[in-house]
């Protein structure tokens, strides 16, 4: 079985400050880890994707996340935040099955301060 | 990238009705969808499997006669919720995979969603 957990339900910076979002997660298996955003009241959006191939991978927006085995961690960092940037994000990890069905954390809101 | 739509976007019901949410792949061919279900200020959770021309896999605890999920064509899946209640109201995520079962490791795409409330 899969987990992921999300450390900081909330998370405040400074627009033009680093943004730094945490995902810790637990697999038996080599996992496929995700980065999701969403925007109020809408579906989510694919950030970036982690499937064992480069450890660094960027992803759209300006977004990045480093896959670490050793700390089996995939955190989402930006240099330097927006205030579009404001929403939630999922960090999620699924599994190399055939169904390939997304284990979710629970979400951190990134709040934007002028 | 992909897109996947959902309708209706929001629906309110009466007790003890059926709702019936469409979950459509607009520019590809899915062979699975999954539906998930959200809670306000909380994560997603998998409630099933749909892959075209065979029945659901759902997940412990998810009643699978209480919630009804075709997927009849490699681009639409339903969801019906069968004699809805109060508790039944929530937000209700379809995601269409794109790519070939066995092929290389393929993406999610999400639709925006379903807000379901019942009166």
């Amino acid at each position: 079985a899969q987990s992921v957990t999300q450390l900081g339900s909330h998370v405040s910076v400074s627009e033009g400050a680093l943004v730094l979002l945490r995902c810790n997660y637990s697999s038996s298996v080599p996992p496929y880890l995700f980065w999701y955003v969403q925007y109020p009241n809408q579906g989510l959006q694919l950030l970036l994707k982690y499937t064992s191939a480069a450890t660094l991978v960027k992803g759209i927006n300006g977004f990045e996340a480093e896959f670490k085995k050793s700390e089996t961690s995939f955190h989402l960092t930006k240099p330097s935040a927006h205030m579009s940037d404001a929403a939630e994000y999922f960090c999620a990890v699924s599994l190399d099955t055939g169904r390939r069905a997304l284990t979710f954390g629970s979400g951190t809101r990134l709040q934007v301060q002028p | 990238g992909a897109v996947v739509s959902q309708h209706p976007s929001r629906v309110i019901c009466k007790s003890g009705t059926s709702v019936k949410i469409e979950c459509r792949s607009l520019d590809f061919q899915a062979t699975t969808m999954f539906w998930y279900r959200q809670f306000p200020k909380k994560s997603l959770m998998l409630m099933a499997t749909s892959n075209e021309g065979s029945k659901a896999t759902y997940e412990q605890g998810v009643e699978k006669d209480k919630f009804l999920i075709n997927h009849a064509s490699l681009t639409l899946s339903t969801l019906t919720v069968t004699s809805a209640h109060p508790e039944d109201s929530s937000f209700y995520i379809c995601s269409a995979r794109e790519g070939l079962a066995g092929g290389v490791f393929d993406t999610q795409y999400f639709g925006p969603g379903t807000r379901l409330t019942v009166l």
